[in-house]
């Protein structure tokens, strides 16, 4: 039983360039989290999608940053015109269906830097 | 927003010792959870705790929902237990982190 999957796990951009960082959740769970965490940081939540849906977003900078979670295929977290504050580690994570409590189980992380 | 604190903030032991974690949280939540981050940034479920208490090994946790408090224990600490140990508790429609508990366990 595979868990979250992300990839790459090391993505380098130039500044102005664009990055995308790719999600696959757990078998069966259909809920997924962006958090982003800065070094030497805690995690900061980004965006909670579910299939066609994003259901809250407060988290993501209003530009630049978009998210999708399509039927098919992962979540993509699109970050266009990169600058160097963008650089982190991004983290997905997954749940089940929520039925009032539910946990999350995280993937490795993607690590950004930018040039 | 619910605010989430995590103390110590950082803590060193020698190898075999014990010790406790504590997080709080300023507003009810509906779950909790704790992370270890290990040195290599992964980040592994330790416990699903919204209430009461778990064991797991040398780990425990002991969550008191209606004081909003949670508690760690790791008791003879080992080497690789050196990371950061995270609390989050689950508020609305997604999870609040705290600040971490950087851990670092000498030999």
């Amino acid at each position: 039983n595979a868990g979250v999957m992300q990839n790459p796990r090391h993505l380098v951009r130039r500044r102005g360039q664009e990055a995308r960082l790719r999600c696959s959740p757990m078998k069966g769970h259909s809920h997924v989290y962006w958090y982003r965490q800065l070094p030497e940081e805690g995690l900061k939540f980004m965006v909670y999608l579910q299939k066609e849906n994003i259901i809250d977003e407060s988290g993501m900078p209003k530009e630049r940053f978009s998210a999708e979670f399509p039927k098919e295929g992962p979540s993509i977290l699109r970050i266009q015109q990169v600058v160097r504050g963008d650089s982190a580690a991004y983290f997905c994570a997954s749940s089940p269906w929520r039925g009032g409590s539910y946990e999350q189980y995280f993937g490795p992380g993607t690590r950004l830097t930018v040039t | 927003g619910i605010q989430v604190e995590q103390s110590p903030p950082d803590l060193i032991l020698q190898e075999g010792a014990n010790s406790t974690l504590r997080c709080n949280f300023s507003d009810s939540v509906n779950n909790l959870q704790w992370f270890h981050q290990n040195p290599w940034g992964q980040l592994i479920n330790l416990f699903y705790i919204p209430s009461g208490t778990k064991q797991n090994g040398r780990l425990s946790a002991t969550t008191v929902a209606t004081e909003r408090y949670s508690l760690l224990y790791i008791s003879s600490s080992q080497t690789t237990d050196s990371g950061v140990y995270f609390c989050a508790v689950n508020y609305g429609q997604n999870f609040v982190f705290g600040p971490g508990t950087r851990l670092s366990v000498l030999p």
